[in-house]
């Protein structure tokens, strides 16, 4: 199993541009969710889907969209980068929330120009 | 007060050492409690889950204190390869935050 896997990497943006990340799961998880992790801020909630089809806002829902059309698949979307949306985006799943633990991908670096 | 607190850190121990961090949370309605280890430029990844009656794993061991809204994780006989960052976890039922809240962790670095 690839666990979760994320794509891509790494991406420079100008500001203004747009672009999705793709997170992908095989453990057939229900939620999945997406983070942002910046110096001395730790991770933060940005959305989160508790099953294909469904989002919900998290804690910094400002500027992204996400969809999930399929259990699998779980993606951010930028419309119109800024340079405030600098960060490396984590990715993350679990079998259900509360008890269960989560699972994360691998992290992508973004810099927005 | 802000919902997870951890101790400010870095603590820089030597092999061998005992070190103790510290966790706080806020909302009583927390369910369940985790440690993650963040090893840099890398993702978290669970370290251990938090038992009401506390539990070990190893060197490692995890208590929760309800009462006091606190949480805490233990390492004996610290390893080099300890050296990473702690994240305290919280999940909270029916929370808006899809139910988990982080603490911004707590840096350890082991010396030879």
């Amino acid at each position: 199993n690839a666990g979760v896997t994320q794509t891509p990497k790494f991406r420079v943006l100008k500001t203004g541009q747009s672009m999705t990340l793709l997170c992908a799961q095989d453990m057939n998880h229900e939620y999945m969710y997406w983070y942002r992790q910046d110096p001395g801020m730790g991770l933060r909630l940005i959305h989160y889907s508790v099953g294909e089809g469904t989002t919900a806002k998290g804690e910094v829902p400002d500027g992204y969209n996400v969809s999930r059309l399929k259990k699998q698949n779980f993606l951010l979307g930028l419309e119109s980068a800024a340079p405030s949306q600098t960060s490396v985006y984590f990715c993350a799943s679990s079998y259900r929330t509360l008890y269960y633990e989560q699972y994360f991908g691998p992290g992508t670096r973004l810099t927005v120009t | 007060r802000k919902e997870v607190e951890q101790d400010p850190g870095p603590f820089n121990v030597p092999e061998g050492a005992t070190v103790a961090f510290n966790c706080t949370y806020s909302n009583s309605a927390s369910q369940s409690f985790f440690w993650y280890r963040q090893d840099c430029r890398k993702e978290p990844k669970l370290l251990m889950s938090v038992y009401s009656s506390g539990n070990e794993d190893g060197r490692f061991t995890a208590q929760l204190n309800r009462a006091s809204q606190y949480i805490s994780l233990l390492i004996r006989d610290s390893k080099l390869s300890d050296s990473a960052t702690y994240l305290c976890v919280v999940n909270i039922y029916g929370g808006s935050q899809g139910n988990l809240i982080f603490g911004k962790g707590t840096k350890l670095s082991v010396k030879p």
